[in-house]
C-alpha cells in the first residue's frame, strides 16, 4: 500500500530537549516536504527537498533541520523545541511530475 | 503574505443541497490548483485539481471551476452529504514546484 508515515504521531516534551519526526514514504518519490498546521493559518511549508541531498527552506523554517540522505526518508529535527512549535505537523511526498501530493496522518507535538 | 486564501473559516449546507467552498490566489503564475479533503486525526487527501489551461474538471459530485481572470476558484459538491462534514483546503503551485495552501474551511453538512 502506499504510503506516507511519520512517527511519533503524539508526543508532548520539554522546551531544549531535541527531538526528531521521522518520515518515510514507499513510492519512490523525488519531493519530499514537511507542513504545520495551526488554527487559522492552514498549512505553512517548512522545509522541502527536491531529492536526496537537496533541501529547501520554507515560508517558516525557523528551528528546524531536515536532512535527505535516501530517497524514502525526510526527519525532521527540532533541535531546541520551544512551546511555539507546538503544532500539528505533516509530511508530505510526490514524484517529480507530480500532479498531488500525498500526506502522512500527522504528528502532533506539544512542547511544554 | 498568504498566496492562496480561504476567506470563510466554516460553512453549514444541508444533506441534498449544493456546497460551494472558494478560493482565491495573488500569483498569476500558478498554473495547477487542488482540493484537498481533512478529516479530524488523518492527514489530508487529494479531492481534485485543475490545470491553469481549464476551467472546470468534474469527478462524480464534485466540480471545481478556475477563473483565472478573477484568480479564483472554487469546489462544487452536489448533492452534498453527511459523509462531506471535514476541512476543505485549496491549494496552488507553479511548474509542480512548491505548493501553497490556504487555511481552509471546514464544511458541515446537516442531515
Amino acid at each position: 500500500e502506499a504510503q506516507v508515515t511519520q512517527n511519533p504521531r503524539y508526543l508532548i516534551t520539554v522546551t531544549g530537549k531535541k527531538l526528531t519526526v521521522t518520515c518515510s514514504q514507499n513510492m519512490n518519490h523525488e519531493y519530499m516536504s514537511w507542513y504545520r498546521q495551526d488554527p487559522g493559518l492552514g498549512l505553512r511549508q517548512i522545509y522541502y527537498s527536491m531529492n536526496v541531498e537537496v533541501t529547501d527552506k520554507g515560508d517558516v523554517p525557523e528551528g528546524y533541520k531536515v536532512s535527505r540522505k535516501e530517497k524514502r526518508n525526510f526527519p525532521l529535527i527540532l533541535e531546541s523545541p520551544s512551546p511555539n512549535q507546538t503544532s500539528l505537523y505533516f509530511c508530505a511526498s510526490s514524484p517529480r511530475t507530480g500532479n498531488t501530493i500525498y500526506f502522512g496522518e500527522g504528528s502532533w507535538l506539544t512542547v511544554v | 503574505d498568504q498566496q492562496v486564501k480561504q476567506n470563510s473559516p466554516s460553512l453549514s449546507v444541508q444533506e441534498g443541497r449544493i456546497s460551494i467552498l472558494n478560493c482565491d490566489y495573488t500569483n498569476s503564475m500558478f498554473d495547477y490548483f487542488l482540493w484537498y479533503k481533512k478529516y479530524p486525526a488523518e492527514g489530508p487527501t487529494f479531492l481534485i485539481s485543475i490545470s491553469s489551461i481549464k476551467d472546470k474538471n468534474e469527478d462524480g459530485r464534485f466540480t471545481v471551476f478556475l477563473n483565472k481572470s478573477a484568480k479564483h476558484l472554487s469546489l462544487h459538491i452536489v448533492p452534498s452529504q453527511p459523509g462531506d462534514s471535514a476541512v476543505y483546503f485549496c491549494a496552488a503551485s507553479y511548474n509542480f514546484n512548491k505548493f501553497y495552501f490556504g487555511s481552509g474551511t471546514k464544511l458541515n453538512v446537516k442531515p
